[in-house]
């Protein structure tokens, strides 16, 4: 089945100690999007790709960073991660002529 | 901006009430419509979605919603509730200009066996 898949479901790391976060996708979609999700909260974008073209949300921190090397993958890299980031992050695609993005599970982040 | 209310911040009924999620929305032009479901610990799933014609939508699950253009309105209905449709709900906007889909807060549903 077509999907999105997305790697490790969960990742603990320490307070300022580099994390990636994986996200490919079998549905061969051009847009690929990053949230962040908080306990109780409604899903946040972070950025997303139109193919290569990278569009960052205003309020998104220099902490997080993405990369796209190919259409099939995308990688949310955060920096220095801090206790604020412990959150989802969910992966989702769209493919440009329809309006639906399909979400990934999601990856849990645990910040000690 | 683009922005998409939810009324409810949490909802607790009995098993076998109706059920009705209030969402209104902010754009004005051409939007597409979705609601979303997130059962405890899991994630995003896609209950129903409006893009146009008939603005009555049947999803997934017992699910409704109607989209009334005039109200700004796409509220989500079940007449029969079940115990296993406790969920967090979200109602979500999709602007194709913007390229991005915006959210609303969330309603918490707690159903009572």
């Amino acid at each position: 089945d077509a999907m999105v898949i997305q790697n490790p479901r969960y990742q603990v790391t320490q307070f300022g100690k580099p994390v990636t976060l994986s996200c490919s996708q079998t549905l061969n979609h051009n847009v690929m999007y990053w949230y962040q999700q908080k306990s109780s909260q409604a899903p946040k974008l972070l950025f997303h790709y139109y193919d290569k073209d990278f569009n960052n949300e205003a309020d998104t921190p220099d902490n997080f960073q993405s990369r796209r090397p190919n259409t099939s993958f995308c990688f949310l890299d955060i920096r220095s991660p801090g206790l604020g980031d412990a959150a989802m992050y969910l992966c989702a695609t769209r493919d440009p002529n329809y309006n639906e993005q399909f979400f990934g599970p999601g990856t849990r982040l645990t910040v000690l | 901006a683009q922005s998409v209310s939810q009324h409810n911040h949490h909802v607790i009924l009995s098993e076998a009430a109706s059920l009705e999620l209030g969402c209104n929305y902010s754009y004005g032009g051409t939007v597409n419509l979705f609601w979303y479901v997130q059962y405890p610990g899991q994630h995003l799933q896609l209950l129903l979605k409006y893009f146009s014609g008939d603005p009555l939508v049947k999803g997934i699950k017992g699910f409704e919603a109607e989209f009334i253009k005039s109200k700004f309105s796409f509220n989500l209905r079940k007449p029969s509730v079940q115990w296993s449709d406790t969920a967090e709900y979200f109602c979500a906007s999709f602007k194709a200009a913007g390229n991005k889909l915006t959210f609303g807060g969330g309603t918490r549903v707690l159903v009572k066996p």
